[in-house]
């Protein structure tokens, strides 16, 4: 799992209570993403990061926020849950976010996450 | 809207037999394009990546690409019943943005 931790695992909460998601690597990458898996759409970028306090939205960021203070850990926050939040969360990391190569991405296990 | 299509399937394939899963792309600026396999309940992992026309192989694993047609494929040879997982097709433009395909099912039976 290239040593990428996902915290909590699973979790359900309420509508409009917050929730934060958190990603922790032990390999000093510089490139964090997090997506969400929902059934018929596959995986969608939501936020990513190159580096300490530099982070981008991605293509389904509204209603998200993220934060990353040091290089090891990249938190993904709904400030407040909607019933449309309800997904699986994918943290990932890829050794380049630039086209050298290929951009890799190497997956932590998930965040199943339920808003009733 | 960049897309990226996949057949949902279920493909279903006989154990030994060639599965072969295909990807079409919108974006004729994609500069690298990816297969992930993702079992039940799991996280998705990379089969092999391909950036260039032609065909790539890896053991039992075969990409193709056709950047002219925006076509990427995945051929299985010699089909497991461990093969039998959801297959993501993945594509990037260059920098950071990777497109995901919804992925296609693939039943390989004893």
């Amino acid at each position: 799992d290239a040593g990428i931790t996902q915290s909590p695992r699973h979790k359900v909460t309420e509508t409009g209570t917050p929730v934060t998601l958190r990603c922790h690597q032990t390999e000093n990458h510089r490139y964090m993403y997090w997506y969400r898996q929902d059934p018929g759409h596959g995986l969608r970028l939501i936020h990513y990061s190159y580096g300490v306090k530099d982070t981008d939205k991605g293509e389904v960021s509204d209603g998200y926020s993220v934060s990353r203070s040091k290089t090891e850990d990249f938190l993904l926050t709904l400030e407040s849950a909607t019933s449309s939040q309800t997904s699986v969360y994918f943290c990932a990391i890829s050794e380049s976010g630039q086209l050298s190569g290929a951009n890799v991405l190497t997956f932590g296990a998930g965040s199943r996450l339920t808003v009733l | 809207q960049k897309e990226v299509e996949q057949n949902s399937g279920p493909l279903s394939v006989p154990e030994g037999a060639i599965a072969s899963l295909n990807c079409t792309y919108s974006d004729r600026g994609s500069q690298s394009f990816f297969w992930y396999r993702q079992y039940s309940g799991k996280s998705p992992e990379l089969i092999m990546f391909i950036y260039s026309n032609g065909d790539k192989e890896d053991g039992r694993f075969t990409a193709q690409l056709n950047k002219a047609s925006q076509y990427v494929s995945l051929l299985i040879r010699d089909s497991q019943p461990s093969d039998s997982a959801t297959y993501l097709c993945a594509v990037n433009t260059g920098g950071f943005k990777t497109i995901f395909g919804a992925g296609t099912r693939l039943f390989v039976k004893a």
